[in-house]
């Protein structure tokens, strides 16, 4: 079982807007670490999208957003695309457990 | 530009070893610490461990401690991944990725990752 819990999956129609959850404890997000986020499509390794919480890659689009309040984080979509269909996954790090974690994943639909 | 370069998929039986190879290419090696992480076949993410290819210094997840090793061999710019006592759970894509940090101080985001290596461990 993941530690960050993300929904399994989320739905849209195209053009309209999306935000995936990652709720985490006050080991890990809330004790300020940062929050990754990561688009896997089928077959492939999966491909950084947001890091620090907020930031995005050179190449990836401004429809993609990321923030982060007390012990959770999410990841928002605008102008939903049918490329976007994909997993999403984001990363931290758990004092507790000393290491990285990621969220179970969420697969997102482009109605 | 950056890249990880994993060796082919693998089939091994129950109890057996497998040696995962990553070979990074256009970038300072020894700078940039690299990180495994596998994918059960349908499942989401799990960390495996990392390695300083400087250093040699590595730090696993406590679920593989005892069961994995992580090396390097700088000459040729390449990590391993060592499993042993391999179940059928252990079924997976085995990635490698880089730390973006040079001479990272924390735990950050992996990017690029390898292409992935599937590990399949059946009787």
């Amino acid at each position: 079982q993941a530690v960050l819990t993300q929904p399994p999956s989320v739905s849209g129609a195209p053009g309209h807007r999306v935000t995936i959850s990652c709720t985490g404890s006050r080991s890990n997000i809330g004790a300020g670490y940062d929050v990754h986020w990561y688009q896997q499509f089928p077959g492939t390794a999966p491909k950084l999208l947001i890091y620090g919480n907020n930031n995005r890659p050179s190449g990836v689009p401004g429809r993609f957003s990321g923030s982060k309040s007390g012990t959770s984080a999410s990841l928002a979509i605008t102008g939903l695309r049918p490329e976007d269909e994909a997993h999403y996954y984001c990363q931290s790090y758990d004092r507790r457990l000393s290491g990285v974690i990621f969220g179970g994943g969420t697969k997102l639909t482009v109605l | 530009h950056v890249q990880l370069v994993q060796s082919g998929a693998d089939v091994k039986k129950p109890g057996a070893s497998v040696k995962v190879s990553c070979k990074a290419s256009e970038y300072t090696f020894t700078g940039y610490y690299i990180y495994w992480v596998r994918q059960a076949p349908g499942q989401g993410l799990e960390w495996v461990g990392r390695i300083n290819p400087d250093s040699g210094y590595t730090d696993y997840a406590e679920k593989f401690q005892g069961r994995v090793t992580m090396t390097r061999d700088t000459s040729i710019s390449t990590v391993y991944m060592e499993l042993r006592r391999l179940r059928s759970d252990d079924t997976a894509v085995y990635y490698c990725a880089r730390d973006p940090d040079y001479k990272a101080t924390a735990y950050n985001w992996f990017d690029p990752w390898g292409q992935g290596t599937l590990v399949t461990v059946s009787s």
